[in-house]
């Protein structure tokens, strides 16, 4: 049972547009959402987070929005440049049923390329 | 400052062999977590420790893994036997959690596991 689930594995942009990276969860207790960024044979690195508190939050280049209602959040990526080329994985946790070390539930991944 | 260590990078076995994974945190954390990663199900936790003990071990498939943490700046992730079903990318992460689970997690490159 996939509580998190990105289902496009693949996404495929042109240099200085927008990359939107899409992810879905059905667990309504997570209450912290996540995107990490993998390069090939290096293990993920932490990019931007939100809590459910937020609907949307910036850093820089990155922005992820989250959707409660529709349980849904999205990464964008503006303007997409050939070293964002990588494995993003969306992340969620919850704080409920004492778990408070924030058990994260990934999702399967989506390999972005950015073509120059 | 060194990142989270994996050891071996690679590793190919026979099914029905012995498999350990070795992992070093980054020091001065006090939480640790091996993960699997396949394409079928992305990342997943396979257990967490916090402060050497074994806190969530929900994520381990069965009894052929077995994890361990003798110490603060050592974990081992152990199969035996192997199975060809096995084979995945396995990632250790480590963090400094005090509370609330919003505490980045941060991994090592991971060891490639091929079970023949």
């Amino acid at each position: 049972d996939q509580q998190v689930k990105q289902n496009s594995p693949s996404l495929s942009v042109q240099e200085g547009r927008i990359s939107i990276l899409n992810c879905d969860y059905t667990n309504s207790m997570f209450d912290y959402f996540l995107w990490y960024k993998k390069y090939p044979a290096e293990g993920p690195t932490f990019l931007i987070s939100i809590s459910s508190i937020k609907d949307k939050n910036e850093d820089g280049r990155f922005t992820v929005f989250l959707n409660k209602s529709a349980k849904h959040l999205s990464l964008h990526i503006v303007p997409s440049q050939p070293g964002d080329s990588a494995v993003y994985f969306c992340a969620a946790s919850s704080n409920a049923g004492g778990t408070s070390y924030g058990k994260l539930t990934f999702g399967q991944g989506t390999i972005l390329t950015v073509h120059p | 400052d060194a990142g989270v260590i994996q050891s071996p990078r690679h590793e190919v076995t026979e099914m029905g062999q012995e498999v350990t994974l070795r992992c070093k945190p980054i020091s001065g954390h006090n939480s640790l977590f091996w993960y699997r990663q396949t394409m079928m199900r992305g990342l997943e936790l396979l257990i967490y420790f916090n402060n050497n003990v074994p806190i969530d071990d929900s994520g381990m498939p069965e009894d052929r893994f077995s994890a361990k943490m003798p110490n603060a700046s050592f974990s081992t992730l152990k199969i035996q036997p192997s199975e060809p079903r096995d084979s995945a990318v396995y990632f250790c992460a480590s963090s400094f959690i005090i509370g609330g689970g919003r505490e980045t997690q941060y991994f090592g490159p991971g060891t490639r596991l091929l079970v023949l």
